[in-house]
């Protein structure tokens, strides 16, 4: 299929750790990025394929996979981490990309 | 420092055309692929279409294939995006972003980004 999935909606506990998951048949071949974008602002890459993290980003960020499906796991979240976070890949025929709906993510 | 400005949005009639400007600065702007994503009011992100490179290969989403068309020049350091048909559901913020692995012949992931110019569809 060409979709990605993501819950629409998680919480977490300041301090705890959250995973955030996207599922999709594309990821079997193709490895997930992770953007996060706060209200009114552009998205920022937080998490690269091959599940690296860009410089400037919190080592609490991290990215894992396995099978069809792909987290974004943050370790100790934040306050500041509040905010949507989209999955993206590429589809099955490797020319497209994909985003997945979106995950907002709320810091109790 | 890479930056990404893009131009060209603003409020237009169904069925009429537009086009988008992203100019680039701070890198080699010849050596990286580039993309337009979009997202309407209030929803999530969708890609719209990326460019190579040299602008040898292009795709698009299938929603505005047909009616859409990313280019660029390299000589001026700016990508493009050509609309054309314009419906209601086009709406939206447009963003252009670049890719960061040099001369890579594929659709790569769009990791630079500039802040958007909105587009907006209505009679």
């Amino acid at each position: 299929s060409s979709e990605l999935t993501q819950d629409p909606a998680v919480s977490v506990a300041l301090g705890q750790t959250v995973r955030i998951t996207c599922q999709g048949d594309s990821l079997r071949s193709y490895y997930a990025s992770w953007f996060q974008q706060k209200p009114g602002q552009a998205p920022i890459l937080v998490i690269s394929a091959e599940n690296n993290r860009p410089s400037g980003i919190p080592d609490r960020f991290s990215g894992s996979s396995s099978g069809n499906t792909a987290s974004l796991i943050i370790t100790g979240a934040q306050a500041e981490d509040e905010a949507d976070y989209y999955c993206n890949s590429r589809d099955s025929s490797g020319n497209h990309l994909l985003f997945g709906g979106g995950t907002q993510l709320t810091v109790l | 420092q890479e930056q990404l400005v893009e131009s060209g949005g603003g409020v237009v009639q169904p069925g009429t055309s537009l086009r988008l400007s992203c100019a680039a600065s701070g890198f080699t702007f010849s050596r990286y692929g580039m993309h337009w994503v979009r997202q309407a009011p209030g929803k999530g992100l969708e890609w719209v279409a990326v460019i190579w490179f040299d602008g040898s290969n292009q795709y698009s989403v299938e929603s505005v294939k047909g009616r859409f068309t990313i280019s660029r020049d390299n000589s001026k350091n700016t990508l493009y995006l050509e609309m054309t048909s314009l419906r209601a559901e086009d709406t939206a913020i447009y963003y252009c972003a670049s890719e960061s692995i040099p001369k890579f012949r594929g659709s790569g992931t769009p990791v630079y980004w500039g802040q958007g110019t909105l587009v907006a569809v209505s009679s």
